[in-house]
């Protein structure tokens, strides 16, 4: 199957940092990137849908100054934690897939944030 | 608004034993449901993918079942192994704000025994 990948999968920073998480598609072109975040024992939360060249739709409630994404190219999407605060720390998962396609996404393994 | 609930929150059962785990929609109108596992700390794999069209899906010892009409989704679970221990996930797909999005549960956290 298609393979996401992450970096970093770990990351600890001091609160007021930013800190930068990539998402790329191994091997597909990904039109279609979506930010996850998940808080323990808790759901999976959408963030963001970006199309590649075009501006992320940010779910209600959801920071699109705090939260940064940039989806440059087919297999590559950057999220951006500005200023982060202990309150964002959580696992940033990020998904691809193919546009207007109502298949499977593909996952990354994730991205554990810690802001101290 | 999709709502997507999953019954039970956590399970612990010994080996062996047959499972059932409860998945529930809100809005019928869906492209399709799908079954993930997550293990502590990682990403998502996919299990099971139903079709909005279709009833059921099978995999090994997994069968995944859809109930568009009703709004649910039951995964069973065949003679479970202490290595199925993980947070089972729920998520549809539907149509929202211009994109199709999948929508999740809070998953099920099975814990398998020897």
């Amino acid at each position: 199957g298609a393979v996401v990948s992450q970096h970093p999968s770990r990351v600890i920073c001091k609160s007021g940092t930013s800190v930068k998480i990539e998402c790329r598609s191994l091997d597909f072109q990904a039109t279609t990137m979506f930010w996850y975040r998940q808080f323990p024992k808790q759901s999976l939360m959408l963030m963001a849908t970006s199309n590649e060249g075009s501006k992320a739709t940010y779910e209600q409630g959801v920071e699109k100054d705090k939260f940064l994404i940039n989806h440059a190219s087919l297999t590559l999407s950057t999220l951006t934690v500005t200023s982060a605060h202990p309150e964002d720390s959580s696992f940033y998962i990020c998904s691809a897939g193919l546009a207007g396609s109502t298949d499977t996404q593909y996952f990354g393994p994730g991205t554990r944030l810690t802001v101290l | 608004k999709q709502e997507v609930t999953q019954i039970p929150a956590a399970l612990s059962v010994p080996e062996g034993e047959n499972l059932v785990l409860n998945c529930s929609f809100t809005d019928s109108a869906i492209y399709n449901l799908q079954w993930f596992r997550q293990d502590p700390g990682k990403g998502l794999t996919s299990l099971l993918l139903i079709q909005s069209s279709q009833r059921e899906q099978t995999s090994g010892r997994l069968n995944a079942s859809l109930d568009k009409s009703s709004g649910r989704s039951t995964l069973y679970i065949a003679a479970s192994q202490p290595g199925d221990s993980a947070t089972y996930l729920c998520a549809v797909r539907g149509f929202s704000g211009g994109y199709n999005k999948l929508i999740f549960g809070a998953g099920t956290r099975l814990a398998v025994h020897p």
